[in-house]
């Protein structure tokens, strides 16, 4: 299977720390994405970053991919209540291809 | 709206009946995807179309699930002899032009449960 895991399952931090959630995948990828989802809610996009690419920001999330280790990681500075959700990475299967599979989650709890 | 519609957003059937889920995707979205999601866990994939074909359906559990999107638009998720196992939240999501190039954009979902 292509999907991916995330790791940790839970992650329970205070207020105005940095949260780190890593996702590891099994196969070549095109690209890979990072999605969040509130309790009872769809999944929202958060990036996208593609497999000839090292390390991506956008405001408060910074993602790293190392294709090598077939593995990502989602940095969320200065957490707020706020961020608290459940997030997903998902890949592709490869250059071409369009469908996307996802992981199974790291659910992300921050304490005001 | 502008986002990807679901209907119903709640469904409550007895086991072996038949049940019809709609996705109205993002106007202009060629590439249409089924996920389904039980507690605690990520989306699983079902089906992805682009545009009226089934591009993979290699997700589908098995052949009481089938997916139609006629027109190239609004999907219809088709589940026969509903059974327990089948109760979670059944996701639709939209693309531009697929996963390879872009985001999917998601629905709320259809929470089905099966008695």
């Amino acid at each position: 299977s292509q999907q991916g895991e995330e790791d940790p399952q839970a992650l329970s931090i205070q207020e105005g720390e940095n949260a780190t959630m890593n996702c590891s995948y099994k196969t070549s990828i095109n690209n890979l994405q990072w999605y969040r989802q509130n309790s009872g809610r769809g999944l929202v996009h958060l990036i996208l970053i593609r497999s000839n690419e090292r390390e991506k920001h956008s405001g408060r999330l910074r993602v790293t991919l190392d294709t090598s280790k077939k593995s990502s990681s989602l940095l969320i500075t200065a957490s707020r209540a706020a961020d608290t959700a459940s997030y997903f990475c998902a890949t592709d299967a490869g250059v071409g291809a369009n469908n996307l599979f996802f992981g199974t989650g790291t659910r992300l709890t921050v304490i005001p | 709206g502008a986002g990807v519609s679901q209907t119903p957003s709640n469904k409550v059937t007895e086991k072996g009946k038949y049940v019809e889920l709609r996705c109205d995707p993002i106007s202009g979205h060629t590439a249409l995807y089924w996920y389904r999601q039980s507690l605690g866990q990520g989306p699983e994939f079902l089906i992805y179309f682009q545009g009226t074909g089934a591009a993979d359906d290699s997700g589908l559990p098995n052949d009481r699930f089938f997916a139609v999107r006629p027109e190239g638009s609004v999907s219809t998720l088709k589940i026969q002899r509903t059974e327990r196992g089948d109760s979670a939240v059944y996701l639709c999501a939209s693309s531009l032009q697929g996963a390879g190039t872009g985001e999917l954009f998601f629905g709320e979902g259809s929470r089905l449960t099966v008695l």
